[in-house]
């Protein structure tokens, strides 16, 4: 079956520091991927997605590479801010499906 | 210009009242899902229906019943509320066959049971 795992939070970082949070997938066949981020009080908006093996998503400074090898799909930042304080949730879609697996979400806290 | 928009933004009821929540996306999608959203941030998928027709049903309560007026509105009513049932409840919209195939959520709503 189709599943997720996102490592656990809460993570809590100073200002320009380089982040990580790492996210694996199980996958029965060609799945798309997936970053969702959830500032608080509001709903989730897509930060990112990559649709094939070797694909890098990017936006706002965020980057993920879908990696097929290690079925992982890492996001990273180089230089976080405080207005990045929020839950991240991976998720995958299958190409045919229509349904949507995230993992447990992880919490980040920047402080100045 | 919202793209998917619930009504209301905050619910606070009793334990036994009935209550409903409205969805609605101006995307022109064919499918539409509700999550709960727990204490822990854990997102769990209650219903989703393509063209008003139910295609994902998970294991709730049967307190809980989704109506699809059109495709464009997705609605949950909740009968009999209970302290459990205090969540963050999420609308979501896609289109089926899209690829890639991603979904787009709406601001929820904060339903406190007391």
């Amino acid at each position: 079956g189709n599943s997720v795992t996102q490592m656990e939070g809460p993570v809590t970082l100073s200002e320009e520091a380089f982040l990580t949070i790492n996210c694996t997938y199980t996958a029965t066949g060609y799945p798309s991927l997936f970053w969702y981020v959830q500032y608080p009080g509001e709903g989730l908006q897509l930060l990112l997605k990559a649709t094939k093996a070797d694909d890098k998503g990017s936006n706002k400074g965020f980057e993920a590479t879908y990696r097929k090898e290690t079925t992982s799909f890492h996001l990273e930042k180089g230089s976080v801010q405080v207005s990045d304080s929020a839950v991240y949730f991976c998720a995958l879609s299958e190409r045919t499906g229509n349904q949507f697996y995230f993992g447990t979400g992880t919490s980040l806290t920047v402080i100045p | 210009d919202t793209a998917v928009s619930q009504t209301p933004k905050y619910l606070v009821t009793q334990m036994g009242n009935d209550k409903s929540i409205k969805c609605e996306q101006n995307l022109g999608h064919d499918t539409m899902y509700w999550y709960k959203q727990d204490s822990k941030k854990f997102l769990k998928i209650m219903f989703s229906y393509n063209n008003k027709e139910l295609i994902i049903n998970e294991t709730v309560p049967n307190r809980f019943s989704p109506k699809s007026p059109d495709k464009a509105h997705l609605n949950l009513h909740i009968n009999s509320l209970e302290l459990g049932d205090s969540a963050v409840y999420f609308c979501a919209s896609s289109l089926l066959g899209a690829s890639p195939y991603e979904q787009y959520f709406g601001p929820g709503t904060r339903l406190t049971v007391t």
